[in-house]
């Protein structure tokens, strides 16, 4: 089975910096995927870490490492419109998706 | 990047009809799609991947006689919730795979499913 545990919410402020925790244990592997959700949409692709490292694009960084069963979102120079659910995505050896419950990233003013 | 397309995006139906949703890749052959529900504040939850040409994959708990999945072709998948029953209403989002080295999954809009 798979387990992908994440924070479940968490506020930041406009301008700064929030990273989001993935923990997962899986059967197989085949990358790790991060997507943003809207209330009422359908998931966004974010990035994607199949290697152990950074991956950076834009504002929005993530990490894996393999061996940890680990990998984080950061979000740097927050905006308003970065008030989202943030889901964190394992692929495993079928390349099937199994998703975290979410995180709830409220930013303010 | 690719696209995917939901057909309807809400539907509001009575207890006991059928409901059809259509999932498309418009720029795409997708070898792979898969079909998920998602009920308020909660993640998405696989509920069967589709291979085109061959029959459906369901996930633990998830009846096939009630939810019927043909992909007839390589842009065209179709899920058919059977005699809906209002704990049916849910967000069912569809996503479809290529061959991109990334294994990414292209999400469509999803259905807003609600049945009285």
């Amino acid at each position: 089975g798979q387990n992908i545990d994440q924070p479940t919410e968490m506020t930041a402020t406009e301008g700064a910096i929030v990273q989001i925790n993935c923990t997962y244990q899986t059967s197989g592997f085949n990358g790790l995927f991060w997507y943003q959700q809207h209330a009422g949409e359908a998931p966004t692709f974010l990035s994607y870490n199949v290697l152990d490292g950074l991956e950076e694009k834009g504002r929005f960084s993530s990490f894996l490492s393999r061996s940890k069963g680990y990998s984080y979102l950061l979000l740097k120079e927050l905006q308003m419109k970065d008030s989202a659910s943030y889901l964190c995505a394992v692929s495993d050896g079928d390349y099937k998706l199994s998703f975290g419950a979410g995180t709830t990233v409220t930013v303010r003013a | 990047g690719a696209v995917v397309s939901q057909h309807p995006s809400r539907v509001i139906c009575k207890s006991g009809t059928s409901v059809k949703i259509e999932c498309r890749s418009l720029d795409f052959q997708a070898t792979t799609m898969f079909w998920y529900r998602q009920f308020p504040k909660q993640s998405l939850m696989l509920m069967a991947t589709s291979n085109e040409g061959s029959k459906a994959t369901y996930e633990q708990g998830v009846e096939k006689d009630k939810f019927l999945i043909n992909h007839a072709s390589l842009t065209l998948s179709t899920l058919t919730v059977t005699s809906a029953h209002p704990e049916d209403s849910s967000f069912y989002i569809c996503s479809a795979r290529g061959l991109a080295e990334n294994n990414e999954q292209f999400f469509g809009p999803g259905t807003r499913l609600t049945v009285l």
